[in-house]
């Protein structure tokens, strides 16, 4: 499997404006998590997904943020409008729960986000 | 709730010597799970361990090594002979157990290895 995928790596943008990002999962994979790592503030969890469900949605900073998940193979995190302190990495990872055990999560290579 | 602490934030070795990364964690699940993440320069986040919470065997892998000790809420990590290209930062992170699987990470201890 070619791992965890997210687009695009690297964006900047205008305060203000719409922004996008997506991530494909590991195939088989039922739980998705999006982080965002800052300097300050370290990885943050900010949403993550069972079975295209959204779980847990506490660590969304606001109404600005939003995510996606409309199938097995597809996340979308989009901010808007987006603001100067949304500058981070935004990393999405994915795991499988086999059976009663949590395994391990794998991340993507993340996207680093520049918002001017 | 759940929460996980690497109250070391910055070390700093030479080569070869041994160095200890810490970690505690809290949670009021019974059954959890502890992993540790290494965070090159590059920026990915690499998986090393994983580590259930009945299972309190130490584990070594090469030169890393790890000591989970439920009786103190802790997983530390050793590196033993330490090398440049250790030089990373390494976090530490929980899971619940259950369907909470809410993956919680700690600040993160940046290591430098010096030649």
């Amino acid at each position: 499997d070619a791992g965890v995928i997210q687009s695009p790596r690297h964006e900047v943008t205008e305060m203000g404006q719409e922004v996008t990002l997506r991530c494909k999962p590991i195939s088989g994979h039922d739980y998705l998590f999006w982080y965002r790592q800052t300097m300050m503030r370290g990885l943050e969890l900010l949403i993550y997904f069972n079975n295209n469900v959204p779980i847990d949605d506490s660590g969304m900073p606001e109404d600005r943020f939003s995510a996606k998940m409309p199938n097995a193979s597809f996340s979308t995190l989009k901010i808007q409008p987006s603001e100067p302190r949304d500058s981070a990495v935004y990393f999405c990872a994915s795991s499988l729960r086999g059976g009663s055990m949590n395994t391990e999560a794998f991340f993507g290579q993340g996207t680093r986000l520049t918002v001017v | 709730a759940q929460k996980v602490t690497q109250a070391q934030t910055e070390i700093s070795v030479v080569e070869k010597e041994d160095v200890t990364l810490d970690c505690v964690y809290e949670t009021r699940d019974t059954t959890y799970y502890l992993f540790w993440y290494k965070q090159p320069p590059s920026g990915e986040l690499v998986f090393l361990i994983r580590r259930n919470s009945f299972d309190e065997q130490n584990e070594i892998s090469g030169r890393y090594s790890w000591n989970f000790q439920k009786s103190t809420s802790s997983f530390n990590f050793t590196i033993t002979a330490s090398q440049v290209v250790d030089s990373a930062v390494y976090f530490c992170a929980l899971s619940g157990g259950g369907s909470n699987y809410k993956l919680t990470f700690g600040k993160g201890t940046l290591l430098t290895v010096n030649p």
